[in-house]
């Protein structure tokens, strides 16, 4: 089975940054495109960015330049680095495979920023 | 960017009813770039259609889909008591990729 997971979610001071970490299992890791997700009360669903496969030129794309997606294929694992973090920034980060639609998603790991 | 705008915000139904789930685009979607998840309490997302009208995998045929253009709805033909949960569109034909604030199904 497909599985994700998230960690290094956790409290952070405004002004901080923070990198999580998704590892995945259950499938060929480097040939898919992967995505970040955020989920707040006020703000719902919101997307992040994703990676490319390394054979699909493996750059990014993202939705705000604070955040910087990227991924080790030999760990099967992705990355979010987030700078700058904001009170607005609170929230349950989920990596989901896909770069469009999102097939998989891990259970998610929570982002609390507060000083 | 595009927004969508999900109506209604809840819909309160009885097991074995049908609920209609509607998803506004402010502009057109021009490719069938959309995608429609269920989202149940302290769970993540689940992709339940893609490019409009594809069905992931497991999901029941009581569930389908219609639209063009700047409208698209979630059909659920006889609800079954696992199907109440929130239901999100989201569109990926211009970056940022968007999703809807979502409908909530519950249980009348």
């Amino acid at each position: 089975d497909e599985r994700l997971v998230e960690s290094g979610g956790g409290l952070v001071k405004p002004g901080g940054s923070l990198r999580l970490s998704c590892a995945a299992s259950g499938f060929t890791f480097s040939s898919v495109w992967m995505s970040w997700v955020r989920q707040t009360p006020g703000k719902g669903l919101e997307w992040l960015g994703h990676i490319k496969s390394k054979d699909a030129g493996g750059t990014t794309d993202y939705a705000d330049g604070r955040f910087t997606i990227s991924r080790d294929d030999s760990e099967n694992t992705l990355f979010l680095q987030v700078n700058n973090l904001k009170i607005g920034d609170t929230a349950v980060y989920y990596c989901a495979s896909g770069g469009h639609y999102f097939g998989t998603w891990g259970l998610g790991t929570l982002v609390t920023v507060s000083s | 960017e595009i927004v969508l705008t999900q109506s209604p915000g809840t819909l309160s139904l009885s097991p074995g009813e049908r609920a209609t789930l509607s998803c506004r685009a402010s502009q057109i979607i021009t490719s069938p770039y959309l995608a429609w998840y269920q989202q149940k309490p302290g769970q993540a997302p689940r992709l339940i259609f893609y490019d409009v009208s594809n069905r992931a995998t497991g999901i029941p045929d009581r569930f389908s889909v219609s639209g063009s253009g700047t409208d698209f709805t979630l059909t659920i033909s006889r609800l079954e008591p696992e199907d109440f949960a929130v239901y999100y569109c989201q569109q990926y034909v211009t970056s940022p990729w968007t999703f809807g604030q979502g409908t909530k199904v519950e249980v009348k």
